[in-house]
């Protein structure tokens, strides 16, 4: 079965706790993506990978950091200077030439404790 | 102004009504042109993608894009209660790999 699997599903972070959050994908896909989405505000994008060992940064990176050491896997670490990491966080893949078709993960949410 | 506009709703219709749902752009290189359905807590789903102007169809459903107004529309038919969802738009333009996205209309179909 392919596809973009997310993990946990649901995150507890503690104050000044860093937490990684897993994307992995079968797709054969050459761009990942994460983004943030908070109730009213849409998807926000925190940074984004087109190919391995490179990523730049989106429009929120602040207090999140990412690796892209295999193309098969994108993860996210939310970082202790996030301040208000309380959000549902998703990865998102692309074929790279495939622009109009980014698929996403089922997304994981993140509450601080 | 945001880059990408979307009514959040939300939208009520009866089962069987045609649903119009909308999203307005300011940036003309916009190329790429997509919705999505998301339901509560769930990734979304690419229901439509289309590449510069024009109509396409897939079942139920019609994307139109209108670059010369900086309008796209999504066009559901025989609407369903399973329809019951948030829609997205997104759009990006050539030779970049970075989307945005609209803030989703909430959609509720009545049986």
């Amino acid at each position: 079965d392919g596809g973009i699997t997310q993990s946990p599903k649901y995150l507890f972070r503690k104050e000044g706790q860093n937490v990684t959050l897993s994307c992995e994908q079968n797709l054969n896909h050459d761009a990942m993506y994460w983004y943030r989405q908070d109730p009213g505000q849409g998807l926000r994008l925190i940074y984004y990978s087109q190919i391995v060992n490179d990523f730049q940064k989106g429009d929120i990176a602040e207090g999140y950091s990412v690796s892209r050491e295999k193309k098969e896997s994108f993860p996210l670490t939310v970082t202790s200077a996030q301040k208000n990491p309380t959000a549902f966080y998703l990865c998102a893949s692309m074929l790279a030439g495939q622009e109009g078709k980014l698929f996403f993960g089922s997304g994981t949410q993140l509450s601080v404790l | 102004q945001k880059e990408v506009e979307q009514d959040p709703g939300p939208l009520s219709v009866p089962e069987g009504a045609i649903v119009s749902l909308n999203c307005t752009y300011s940036n003309s290189a916009f190329q790429y042109f997509m919705w999505y359905r998301q339901y509560s807590r769930k990734g979304p789903e690419l229901l439509m993608y289309t590449y510069s102007s024009g109509n396409k169809e897939d079942g139920r459903f019609t994307a139109q894009v209108d670059k010369s107004s900086k309008y796209i529309s999504l066009f559901i038919r025989d609407s369903q209660p399973s329809d019951s969802a948030t829609y997205l738009c997104a759009m990006s333009h050539s030779g970049t790999y970075k989307y945005i996205f609209g803030t989703g209309t909430r959609l509720k179909v009545l049986a």
